[in-house]
């Protein structure tokens, strides 16, 4: 079975400092491509995502993620993180085969950032 | 924005309980989905439905049904609540699933069963 996997569980930052959370999957047919956030206390919410195009996506907040299919990844990245980005992340692949459509989730990356 | 509403966020039940959780969405989407969510283990996939009386299993169907009557009511059923599921379920909708869109989440029930 297709599988995502995010390395990092959990990370600690200090505010301004770089961010790039690991995402990488099983497949290697075509994909669709999600991170979600989850703010504490809130639902989740789509970060960017990529279909198709340019593999460097630019999401809400100043977030990006790059498409590598070489490497079957997807990494999350911020060059400057903010108190405020303290929220657990969930990379998501959605394996387009037969008629299957539904996204796979990763386990998350619970990220804190110290202000 | 599309709203998908989970009628309880707080939910308490006893083992042997049968519970129900609804989620309803406002954007005429045909494809809703129930996840469960625990630490370290993220979303898992319950059940999901393409069509109103359309089921399919997800990857953790056992001790769940689900119900569909209508295209905007998704119903999570528990027919007989154990403590292994304790959890934060989190329902979703999307136009299609087939096509580059998201998920729209609810704000999440949490269970307890005690």
């Amino acid at each position: 079975a297709q599988s995502v996997s995010q390395h990092n569980h959990h990370v600690i930052l200090s505010e301004a400092a770089s961010l790039e959370l690991g995402c990488n999957y099983s497949y290697g047919g075509t994909v669709n491509l999600f991170w979600y956030v989850q703010y504490p206390g809130q639902h989740l919410q789509l970060l960017l995502k990529y279909f198709s195009g340019d593999p460097l996506v630019k999401g809400i907040k100043g977030f990006e993620a790059e498409f590598i299919k070489s490497k079957f990844s997807f990494n999350l990245r911020k060059p400057s993180v903010q108190w405020s980005d303290t929220a657990e992340y969930f990379c998501a692949v959605k394996f387009r085969s037969g008629g299957s459509y539904i996204p796979t989730f990763g386990r998350g990356t619970s990220l804190i950032v110290h202000p | 924005d599309v709203k998908v509403t989970q009628s309880s966020r707080y939910l308490v039940k006893r083992t042997g309980e049968k519970v129900f959780l609804e989620c309803v969405q406002d954007m005429d989407h045909e494809n809703m989905f129930w996840y469960r969510q625990d630490p370290g283990l993220g979303l898992r996939l319950i059940y999901f439905s393409y069509d109103v009386k359309m089921k399919e299993k997800g990857d953790i169907p056992e001790g769940y049904s689900v119900s569909r009557e209508k295209k905007e009511r998704f119903s999570l059923i528990l027919e007989s609540a154990s403590t292994n599921q304790t959890s934060m379920y989190l329902c979703a909708s999307s136009l299609n699933p087939g096509t580059g869109y998201g998920y729209t989440f609810g704000s999440g029930t949490r269970l307890t069963v005690v």
